[in-house]
């Protein structure tokens, strides 16, 4: 079985300032990482996955995560932060049974606001 | 690219009213799912569909039902609203079961139940 947990519902940074988000994650097999971002009254938009290879995956709008199995986690940064940064952003991995065969699921952190002042 | 499209966007029900929740894509994904999002608790898996004629329970299956009989459809229904089932409701897809796989959502269906 796979989880995942995001630590703080709601961050609020200055703008400019780093953005940190956390998300650690359990899985009995290896696990295959996403993060979603969702602005308000739109849909979910990938912002980047980590599945085998480089353990620091960039993604859109200059985010980038690390992953560090050691530490069971994929927290995503972005050096600066901006204004139409803020929205909802979604950690989730990809489900897989024993034998690794997924049925295109994802289970889904809780969810962390970002709050991006002047 | 229309990619996933759901329907209605907004739509208010009655207690005990029944409705569907439309999702197409067009992209001839094979896997397709439902998902409902709550304040606090992230989203959760309702019902999913591994190909035409080919469905399965989620997390939170009970007061919805779900048949998938093209690839391009898979509709959601409620058939006795409840209170306890507004939220906010996404449709996703993606190309086969490979854990690569982007999963792609829809734009939302904000559902409330007076």
């Amino acid at each position: 079985a796979q989880s995942v947990t995001q630590l703080g519902s709601h961050v609020s940074v200055s703008e400019g300032a780093l953005v940190l988000l956390r998300c650690n994650y359990s899985s009995s097999v290896p696990p295959y990482l996403f993060w979603y971002v969702q602005y308000p009254n739109q849909g979910l938009q990938l912002l980047l996955k980590y599945t085998t290879g480089a353990t620091l995956v960039k993604g859109i709008n200059g985010f980038e995560a690390e992953f560090k199995k050691s530490e069971t986690s994929f927290h995503l940064t972005k050096p600066s932060a901006h204004m139409s940064d803020a929205a909802e952003y979604f950690c989730a991995v990809n489900v897989a049974n024993a034998g690794g065969t997924s049925y295109g699921k994802l289970t889904f952190g809780q969810g962390t606001i970002l709050t991006v002042h002047p | 690219n229309a990619g996933v499209t759901q329907t209605p966007k907004f739509q208010v029900l009655k207690t005990g009213q029944s409705m569907t929740l439309q999702c197409a894509q067009d992209m001839n994904h094979e896997y397709m799912s439902w998902y409902r999002q709550d304040p606090g608790m992230g989203l959760r898996l309702i019902h999913y569909s591994v190909g035409a004629g080919i469905t399965d329970q989620g997390e939170v299956p009970n007061g919805y039902n779900v048949s998938r009989s093209t690839t391009e459809d898979f509709p959601l229904r409620l058939l006795s609203a409840a209170p306890s089932q507004t939220s906010v409701y996404f449709c996703a897809s993606s190309r086969t079961g490979d854990r690569k796989n982007t999963i792609y959502f829809g734009e939302g269906s904000w559902l409330t139940v007076v």
